[in-house]
């Protein structure tokens, strides 16, 4: 069985700063990894995902996120953040092979400060 | 242009009553899922379906059916509403790892 924890429920940066949201997953086989992001009121929008290949993975608006298998990670990260990214955003892991079962992380708060 | 719609937007319905959730798609995906969301529980998966005609329970079907007449229209029943089934639900296609997903909608059982 999968399972994804986001350790941190709040975040809070200025625009411009550079921020990491960390994602840590916990599963034997191979796996996807993906993140999305919800707006308040919104459904979430897909941002990125990761299979095989390259560890760091480039999404939409300035994304990107590293796996690490040693660690068992798979942070997102954005260099220069502006006020529309202020959002909640998910870490969802599925397994590679077979099933249907997609676990989503509890989700981070974003909140860019002017 | 949305890909994946959802009606209605929001819904009040009284305990016992019958609500049904209709989400479209125009992304020709075969996988469609339900799924609620709800403080301190995160997202989780109700019916999904792998094409026309076909359902298959998630995590927490009870309580719930679904329906797939067509590839664009997949369906969220509730046959008899209670007041803990309150959340807001969303609607996705693609597969499991890449959905795309509807606006949602706000389902308040009194």
């Amino acid at each position: 069985t999968q399972t994804v924890s986001q350790s941190d429920a709040h975040v809070t940066v200025f625009e411009g700063d550079s921020v990491e949201l960390r994602c840590n997953y916990s599963y034997g086989g191979s796996i996807y990894l993906s993140w999305y992001i919800q707006h308040h009121g919104r459904g979430l929008q897909f941002l990125l995902k990761y299979y095989s290949g390259n560890p760091v993975v480039q999404g939409v608006n300035g994304f990107e996120a590293e796996f690490s298998k040693s660690d068992s990670s798979f942070h997102l990260r954005k260099a220069s953040v502006h006020w529309s990214d202020s959002a909640v955003y998910f870490c969802a892991v599925s397994a590679g092979t077979g099933g249907y079962k997609v676990v989503f992380g509890s989700g981070t708060r974003l909140l860019v400060s002017p | 242009e949305a890909a994946v719609t959802q009606s209605p937007r929001n819904k009040v319905a009284v305990t016992g009553g019958k609500v049904t959730l209709s989400c479209n798609q125009t992304n020709n995906h075969n996988n469609m899922y339900w799924y609620r969301q709800d403080t301190g529980h995160g997202l989780r998966l109700i019916h999904y379906s792998y094409g026309a005609g076909s359902t298959e329970k998630g995590d927490i079907p009870d309580g719930y059916k679904a329906s797939r007449p067509s590839q664009e229209n997949f369906s969220l029943i509730l046959e008899l509403a209670t007041p803990s089934q309150t959340s807001v639900y969303f609607c996705a296609s693609g597969n499991k790892y890449e959905q795309y997903f509807g606006p949602g909608t706000r389902l308040t059982v009194l």
